[in-house]
């Protein structure tokens, strides 16, 4: 499978700021997501990223508050805004080839305070 | 009622002991099941798939599933130390990339497995 990388890998922020989080694959993948994983909770999918348009957000997830960008089939950024405590959380980035049974994998997520 | 259901655990083994994971499920469009294994401050790995109904074995791991009781399993053999982590289920409808893609996750079991 690929490898995903993500920055930050943590971070400690104020209330009111934004953090934007970067996700890199080492190759192409036709979908891009960023999940949300809380301390004894599933994993939750934010958005798909879609290259060169809006991202589609699940239910219960804005773009005013986590705008995504994907400008190209590597490379994707989520941005976390005008944070709260609530927003404290680990983000995940994952990646998923097409073709075959369509493996999806994971970055190593950023781990996100909000103070 | 969750869509999947996976008992939190933690479970706590001592070494070498058989370890059996499950996780129950309501959608029958479900046809694709997976499970990931995290260790802590990591992002999910890939570590099963399967699809539809049955048996697959890699190494000291086996999955099953059982479509019309909606239940699916894990087993590890001979469990290691190095098994310690937490073991997501995952499931989607389709394997195609867009609509019925996305992956629906158990909020993971902790394991332990002790010398």
């Amino acid at each position: 499978s690929a490898v995903i990388s993500q920055k930050p890998s943590r971070d400690i922020c104020q209330r009111g700021t934004s953090l934007t989080i970067q996700c890199q694959v080492d190759s192409q993948v036709t979908m891009m997501f960023w999940y949300r994983q809380q301390p004894g909770q599933s994993l939750t999918l934010i958005a798909t990223a879609n290259q060169g348009s809006e991202a589609t957000y699940e239910s219960g997830f804005v773009i005013d508050k986590f705008p995504i960008s994907r400008p190209n089939l590597t490379f994707s950024t989520l941005t976390v805004s005008n944070m709260s405590p609530e927003d404290s959380s680990i983000y995940l980035c994952s990646g998923l080839r097409g073709g075959g049974y369509n493996e999806q994998f994971f970055g190593p997520g950023t781990r996100l305070t909000v103070l | 009622q969750k869509e999947v259901e996976q008992d939190p655990g933690p479970l706590s083994v001592p070494e070498g002991a058989i370890v059996s994971l499950n996780c129950t499920y309501s959608n029958s469009a479900f046809q694709y099941f997976m499970w990931y294994r995290q260790y802590s401050r990591k992002g999910p790995e890939l570590l099963m798939y399967t699809y539809s109904s049955g048996n697959k074995e890699d190494g000291r791991f086996t999955a099953q599933v059982d479509k019309s009781s909606k239940y699916i399993s894990l087993f590890i053999r001979d469990s290691q130390p190095s098994d310690s982590a937490t073991y997501l289920c995952a499931m989607r409808e389709t394997g195609r990339t867009g609509g019925g893609n996305k992956l629906t996750f158990g909020t993971g079991t902790q394991l332990k497995v002790e010398l």
